[in-house]
């Protein structure tokens, strides 16, 4: 079974603050993802990355910045935390080529509370 | 911005009740569609992935059928049970080459009370 693992289920950091989330992938995947989910609004992309030291701008980039330096990792940085950042995050994995028609994985999420 | 639609928001049954849910999308350009679903406290899970117009995917008690000429997706859960409440996600594929990426509807929220 595919794995997705981020660093942390609950995380709290306070305002201004650089906050790092950290998702580990076990299956090769090339595409990885970043997403949010706030009550009413759905997951919403952050950043996406489709290959290392490849990034592309999802939806929400706006005070995010994410690193992929290996294939199997990619990070989520809060350059300056906010208290709008508190929110549920996701990473999530998918294969492309003959995979791109594979569902995606997704790790357990990380809850970041911004005090 | 590419809207993939859900209704109902949220919906109440019985145990026992059958129900359903629906996806809507624009037709055009159309790839794949994935059906999701998201327990509390767990991570989404993948049920279906659907690319072909008139298909229909079916696993145990919960199936999908998918038009792509209307653009619209059914949910069908047969019989449902408390353990059947979660969020129902769909989410279509979009982008070319290998920069792609699924976007999401804001989700189902199923409840199944005994």
């Amino acid at each position: 079974d595919v794995k997705v693992t981020q660093s942390s289920r609950y995380l709290v950091k306070r305002t201004g603050e650089k906050v790092f989330l950290e998702c580990v992938q076990d299956m090769d995947h090339e595409n990885m993802f970043w997403y949010r989910q706030d009550p009413g609004l759905g997951l919403r992309l952050i950043y996406f990355s489709y290959d290392v030291k490849m990034k592309e701008k999802g939806d929400i980039p706006e005070g995010y910045s994410v690193s992929r330096e290996k294939k199997e990792r990619f990070s989520l940085i809060l350059e300056s935390a906010s208290t709008s950042q508190t929110s549920m995050y996701l990473c999530a994995s998918r294969p492309t080529g003959q995979g791109r028609n594979q569902p995606q994985h997704f790790g357990d999420g990380t809850r970041l509370s911004i005090l | 911005i590419l809207n993939v639609e859900q209704s109902p928001q949220s919906l109440h049954v019985q145990e026992g009740d059958s129900t359903n849910f629906t996806c809507s999308f624009p037709s055009s350009n159309f790839y794949a569609l994935h059906w999701y679903r998201w327990e509390t406290a767990k991570s989404p899970e993948a049920l279906f992935v659907m690319t072909l117009n008139g298909d229909e995917k079916k696993k145990g008690r919960i199936s999908a059928t998918l038009n792509t000429k209307e653009g619209y997706s059914y949910l069908y859960i047969k019989g449902s049970q408390p353990e059947d409440s979660a969020t129902y996600l769909c989410a279509i594929l979009r982008g070319q080459g290998g920069s792609e990426k699924l976007v999401f509807g804001k989700g189902t929220k199923l409840t199944v009370n005994p």
